[in-house]
């Protein structure tokens, strides 16, 4: 099984709709992430969370919100969906203790607002 | 802004090494260099890291100049299987800041 799972990988909505993207992780690590990739550009980090207690926007956070539900849970929300969040989103995962902060992703989330 | 800068797109023959270059002329002291491959749309994958030391494990190996300021990353033996961009970032160890940059689109061909 997958050490980092992402739900759902597709998604097609509407301009306006409310959507949750969730990612669980089985490595026991603190650090969760989430980024988004247009295409053709690398990733760009959304938010970042560094235990349950501790979330922090990164550099395009505007539009979204997250929520760390346990360790191993992290949610990412558009509350009223628009096109140009259409993109390929990712989750990572790390774990400072076991080495200079190498990520781990899931296999993303293609997210398409209409 | 990205703090690496890589050519677009590079070609190698299967079963060369394929050499991969990286500038990072602002990098500080703190900074390690680390190199992430991504394949098609998957999620990217570790591949290395390294400070100051050149640095080899079972996929590739990091070189890293002795001011620090540029970085090659190399695989011995390329596959087909290798073909994907690949990204070169610095960050300080221990914190969450990855600074994507649009990477190299590595392909290999037969």
């Amino acid at each position: 099984d997958a050490d980092v799972t992402q739900t759902p990988r597709n998604r097609i909505t509407k301009t306006g709709k409310r959507i949750m993207l969730e990612c669980s992780q089985t490595k026991g690590h603190d650090r969760m992430y989430w980024y988004r990739q247009d295409p053709g550009l690398g990733l760009r980090l959304i938010y970042y969370s560094f235990d349950v207690k501790d979330i922090n926007k990164g550099e395009i956070s505007d539009g979204y919100s997250v929520s760390r539900q346990a360790q191993a849970k992290f949610s990412l929300s558009l509350e009223s969906a628009i096109p140009n969040q259409t993109a390929l989103y990712f989750c990572a995962t790390s774990d400072p203790a076991s080495g200079p902060n190498e990520q781990f992703f899931g296999p993303g989330t293609r997210l398409t607002v209409l | 802004d990205a703090k690496t800068t890589q050519p677009p797109s590079m070609d190698c023959a299967e079963g060369r090494a394929a050499n991969l270059p990286c500038n990072h002329s602002t990098i500080s002291g703190n900074e390690y260099v680390y190199w992430y491959r991504q394949i098609h749309s998957q999620g990217p994958q570790y591949i290395i890291h390294g400070l100051k030391n050149n640095e080899t494990n079972e996929m590739a190996s990091l070189i890293i100049t002795e001011d620090r300021k540029s970085s090659t990353l190399i695989l011995p033996h390329a596959t087909l299987r290798d073909t994907a961009v690949y990204y070169c970032i610095v960050s300080p160890s221990g914190t969450y800041k990855y600074i994507f940059g649009t990477g190299t689109r590595l392909k290999v061909l037969a």
